[in-house]
Formats: C-alpha cells, structure tokens, sequence
C-alpha cells in the first residue's frame, strides 16, 4: 500500500521561497498523479496543484499559477512542491496526495509558517 | 474556481441521521460525478470517506453515503456515533484537470 511521507518546510520570511518533499514508499510513483492540497489554520482545503510523475504534466489552480512548481523525480520516486514570494497568508499544513479521482493516501502534512 | 458551498456547522444527537450539503455550479459538481468527501479529525489527516460520488473505501461504514441532486451533492450519516464528530470536506472535479474543494462543515454530536 502506498504511503506518502513529507519533509521540509518550517518558518520562512515574507518574500522568500518554500520547497516542500513527498516521498512514496514503494514503486507505484510513477504511474500515479500526486496533487498538493493545502490547509490554513482553521481553515478548509485547497487544491494547489499536480503532477503526473510518468509524464512530468503538470496542472496549476489559477490561484497559484506563477507562484507554484511541482517537479518529480521519478529516480527516487519523490514529488516537490515550491510556492514562491511567500506572504503571511500562505502559512499553512501542505499535504501531498494521490490524485485518483479522489484523493488517498495523504502526506502527513508540513508546517509552513510565514513570519519575519 | 470558487469554493464549493457547505453549511459551516451541522449537528445532531446519536442515533440521529444528519445530511451535509455541498453545492457547487454546473462547472463542478453539477457536472461530474466525480464528488468525494473527506473526514478529518482535529489534528488529523484528511480521511476519504465517499469517493465517485457514491462509492465507499473498504473499511468505511455504511452508515455514510453521498448523493447529488443537481448541482448540489450530499452527505449523510445516519445513526450518528460520537466518534463521527469531525470536520467534513466536500471535494468535486471542476473540469480540465482540477479540482475544488468545500469550505468544510464542523459536525458536532451532542
């Protein structure tokens, strides 16, 4: 069974950048889409974006269109989101997910906070 | 992509049965069948509960099932259990390979 486990992140400054990883645990890497959903404090869910790893597509939510790129690198079966010119409103729980045509599994969720 | 609308609170007592709506437009979920539902308790990880619009994971009781009616999609718990007090996230396709979310609906037992 597919396990996606995080790493990453933690407090950045206004302006700056963020790369948060997603590792699978086995090799179905490749012939899945792995999207970034995001959760600001005491808020809902948002999907940011995905990627389909076989084929390196991707597809952004206009919202964070220029500000987001997914890459995944297919050699160690791992996924990396980087959302740039960060601001406090992006401080948030990043998950990385499978994308079926619904979601499962999840990452265990990175903190981002954005302070200065 | 806008959100989709859920109500922010619902409630009900054990045993009860209680429905989340989920509405979204025709660009969403009043055009594909491709709905979902996430649990999530406090602290948690987001837990897929309904996917399809209709379909349950193995492993999720049957006490939950989705339904959609035009452009709105609901879920519903019937005989509510203290453990189903969670927050729940409506999920539907929005067409060209993206997707939206609800706004999430705390569901509190008494």
């Amino acid at each position: 069974q597919v396990q996606l486990v995080q790493s990453g992140a933690g407090v950045k400054k206004p302006g700056s950048s963020v790369m948060v990883s997603c590792k699978a645990s086995e090799g179905t890497f490749s012939t899945s889409t792995i999207a970034w959903v995001r959760q600001a404090p005491g808020q809902g869910l948002e999907w940011m974006g995905r990627i389909v790893p076989i084929l390196g597509v991707t597809k952004y939510a206009e919202k964070f269109q220029g500000r987001v790129t997914i890459t995944a690198d297919r050699s160690t079966g791992t996924a990396h989101m980087e959302l740039t010119s960060l601001r406090s409103e992006d401080t948030a729980i990043y998950y990385c997910a499978r994308e079926i045509n619904w979601f499962d599994p999840w990452g265990q969720g990175t903190l981002v906070t954005v302070s200065s | 992509q806008s959100a989709l609308t859920q109500p922010a609170s619902v409630s009900g007592s054990p045993g009860q049965s209680i429905t989340i709506s989920c509405s979204g437009t025709s660009s969403d979920a009043g055009n594909y069948d491709l709905v979902s539902w996430y649990q999530q308790h406090p602290g948690k990880v987001p837990k897929v509960i309904i996917y399809e619009l209709t379909k349950r994971p193995s492993g999720v009781s049957n006490r939950f099932s989705g339904s959609k009616a035009g452009n709105t999609a609901s879920l519903t718990i019937s005989g509510l259990q203290a453990e189903d007090e969670a927050d729940y996230y409506c999920c539907s396709s929005a067409g060209g390979g993206t997707w939206v979310f609800g706004g999430g609906t705390k569901l509190t037992v008494l």
